[in-house]
């Protein structure tokens, strides 16, 4: 089956630095998948931060981005300079290309500022 | 922005007996979901419903489960019987669209413990 891999536990930063955290994907559909980045703030539901269903383009929010790649596999999620309030748990996820609504997700990755 | 309503946040049931999670969508949408997070490990699809049927489930869907929406409103999750393999958390989303420019908003989730 489709399965997500992405930077595991906790990440943490200092302030104004920058932020990658790694996905890649592997997807069993002929047709490419869509690829999406969900974040889930401290007390609130899991929401959308981006998403991109073409391969070889970016997706960008709330000053993160996050490219497909289809060769490598991949959609990292990268900010140039992180700040408090983007402390919060980020899931990567896939949905096939065509004939499914159902998203596949990785564990999840927990950003966090040095304090 | 919209939410979706999940009550209450934590059940606590006897294992062989029936539980009803029940989740209040964002108005207007049409799409529903339910994901179920054992501890520790990622979300994972269980089904998703629309129009008054089942278009897709998982394996995860047992011959116990089943879902509805009686009354327009609140969209259900029944377990019956319960197993202890059933604790987890169970979380709900719903969306406008289905598709491409799906955008799913979920609850904060439901915790179920089966003792």
């Amino acid at each position: 089956g489709d399965s997500v891999t992405q930077t595991e536990g906790q990440v943490t930063v200092s302030e104004s630095k920058s932020l990658i955290i790694n996905c890649t994907y592997s997807a069993t559909s002929i047709a490419y998948p869509n690829l999406f980045w969900y974040v889930r703030y401290p007390g609130e539901g899991l929401q959308l931060l981006l998403k991109v269903i073409t391969a070889g383009q970016k997706g960008s929010s709330r000053g993160f981005e996050a490219t497909y790649n289809k060769e490598t596999t991949s959609f990292h999620l990268q900010k140039a300079s992180v700040q408090e309030s983007d402390s919060a748990v980020y899931y990567c996820a896939l949905r096939p290309g065509t004939g499914s609504n159902r998203l596949t997700f990785g564990k999840g990755t927990k950003f966090s500022l040095i304090p | 922005g919209p939410k979706v309503l999940q009550i209450p946040s934590h059940q606590i049931i006897d294992m062989g007996q029936m539980v009803t999670l029940n989740c209040d969508p964002v108005s207007n949408h049409l799409y529903f979901y339910w994901y179920k997070q054992i501890l520790g490990q990622q979300m994972e699809f269980l089904v998703n419903f629309y129009n008054g049927k089942v278009m897709e489930k998982s394996k995860l869907f047992k011959d116990q489960f089943s879902v509805e929406r009686p009354d327009g409103s609140y969209f259900t999750l029944k377990i019956q019987p319960t197993a202890l393999e059933d604790s987890a958390v169970y979380f709900c989303a719903s969306s406008s669209s289905g598709g491409a420019n799906e955008r799913l908003f979920f609850g904060h989730g439901t915790k179920l413990s089966v003792l």
